[in-house]
């Protein structure tokens, strides 16, 4: 059974738009949210987190916004560049957890 | 700085055999974590290496082993391939034990045939 759910596999944005990308949780103990960005024969990359305590955490272009009653994460990217065309992966962890718990990803593809 | 590297890149091998992945953590780190990728999902956790000692384990049989060296290095062996082992193999490296932070390296592919 699937703890972390990503439902868009795919996403397509022009250039200097909003890019929003969503994900759902079930597991009420996760302790804080991750984003990983994917290029292809690359590792993924850590983008943002946000603690459990927060609803919103903002770095640069990259925005994550929490709603803990929904168990609903999203990542907003504004202004969309081609260069941001890549799979994200939604995570979550326990404070006390090892393990990432990883969404199955959706491609974004940003167009000029 | 170097960050996390694998070895090797790809890999080919037939149902049965055994087969050996190696990591080398980003400099500084001192806990290892393997994750496999199958196509098209993302990336589950098999287990966690700390102070040369598996720390966690994931859904994943006994087939699959690790070990971790006195230079927190590490290795991932899987016995008795299946096809459905086929996946990209990712190493990710922290430090001090659990982590919030992990950095991941490019993975290993792994096909079996």
């Amino acid at each position: 059974d699937q703890q972390v759910k990503q439902n868009s596999p795919s996403l397509s944005v022009q250039e200097g738009r909003i890019s929003i990308l969503n994900c759902d949780y079930t597991n009420s103990m996760f302790d804080y949210f991750l984003w990983y960005k994917k290029y292809p024969a690359e590792g993924p990359t850590f983008l943002i987190s946000i603690s459990s305590i927060k609803d919103k955490n903002e770095d640069g272009r990259f925005t994550v916004f929490l709603n803990k009653s929904a168990k609903h994460l999203s990542l907003h990217i504004v202004p969309s560049q081609p260069g941001d065309s890549a799979v994200y992966f939604c995570a979550a962890i326990t404070q006390a957890g090892t393990a990432l718990i990883f969404g199955k990803g959706t491609t974004l593809s940003v167009s000029s | 700085d170097a960050g996390v590297t694998q070895s090797p890149t790809h890999l080919i091998k037939t149902r049965g055999q055994q087969v050996t992945l190696r990591c080398s953590p980003k400099s500084g780190h001192d806990t290892v974590s393997w994750y496999q990728q199958a196509l098209g999902q993302g990336p589950q956790f098999i287990f966690q290496y700390y102070e040369e000692e598996e720390r966690q384990r994931g859904n994943f049989p006994d087939r699959f082993s690790g070990h971790q060296f006195p230079n927190y290095s590490s290795e991932l062996n899987v016995n008795a391939l299946l096809l459905g082992d086929s996946a990209l193999y990712l190493c990710a490296s922290s430090f001090g034990g659990p982590a919030l932070e992990q950095f991941f390296g490019p993975g290993t592919r792994l096909t079996v045939l």
